[in-house]
């Protein structure tokens, strides 16, 4: 069965950065696009990127443009998310979540929690 | 961009049926089919409910449907029931290649 599992809650200090991995299992890796969303307390779903696993092109939300990376390592079916120069306002759960051929979220990750704080 | 606008709760009886709208712009929600649906509940990853505006993956009960006209989308729960209660997110494809999700939806059954 598909599995998208994320690694477990981080706490970083402002302006630090966060790596959070997404690795995948039951299908093959490169051959379904992955893309992150976030979402913080009380607050809605926020779309962050895709990663291409097969060519490792990337796009991201112009709002994370200069301050997010996504990466993947196609020998262990794991996608990553870096998240640079945190704030406060980062502290969310981020999910990673399949793209299916027909523009939706088909299966996500468990989340994970990363609070910035002092 | 913008979140697309949904109402912040939505309620109604067991066995009552519910419409949540999603309004968007020719941008996104007006200029393609790929408007996609998520039941959310706290704490769980959000679960496909709809795709392509009206698209029912397999093991989602047919009582929700989809529809679109213009530049807003809607969700159709009818025959409310109480595992129905959670949050509801809308989401689409953009002119700008990127996806955008809606402001979400409390669901309350009465």
């Amino acid at each position: 069965q598909v599995q998208l599992v994320q690694t477990g809650a981080e706490v970083k200090k402002p302006g630090a950065s966060v790596k959070v991995s997404c690795k995948a299992s039951g299908y093959t890796f490169t051959g379904y696009f992955l893309h992150w969303v976030r979402q913080a307390p009380g607050q809605g779903l926020e779309w962050m990127g895709w990663i291409n696993p097969n060519s490792g092109d990337t796009n991201y939300a112009q709002k994370f443009q200069g301050r997010v990376t996504l990466t993947r390592d196609t020998s262990i079916s794991t996608a990553y998310m870096e998240l640079s120069s945190l704030t406060s306002d980062d502290t969310a759960v981020y999910y990673c979540a399949r793209f299916t051929g027909s523009s939706s979220f088909d299966y996500w990750g468990q989340g994970t929690l990363v609070t910035v704080s002092s | 961009q913008s979140a697309l606008t949904q109402p912040a709760s939505v309620s109604g009886s067991p066995g009552q049926s519910i419409t949540i709208s999603c309004t968007g712009a020719s941008s996104d929600v007006g200029g393609y089919n790929f408007v996609s649906w998520y039941q959310h509940h706290p704490g769980k990853a959000p679960k496909l409910m709809i795709y392509d505006v009206t698209n029912r993956p397999s093991g989602v009960s047919n009582r929700f449907s989809g529809s679109k006209s213009g530049n807003t989308a809607s969700l159709t729960i009818s025959g409310l029931q109480a595992e129905d209660e959670a949050d509801y997110y809308c989401n689409s494809y953009t002119s700008s290649s990127s996806y955008v999700f809606g402001t979400g939806t409390k669901v309350t059954v009465l």
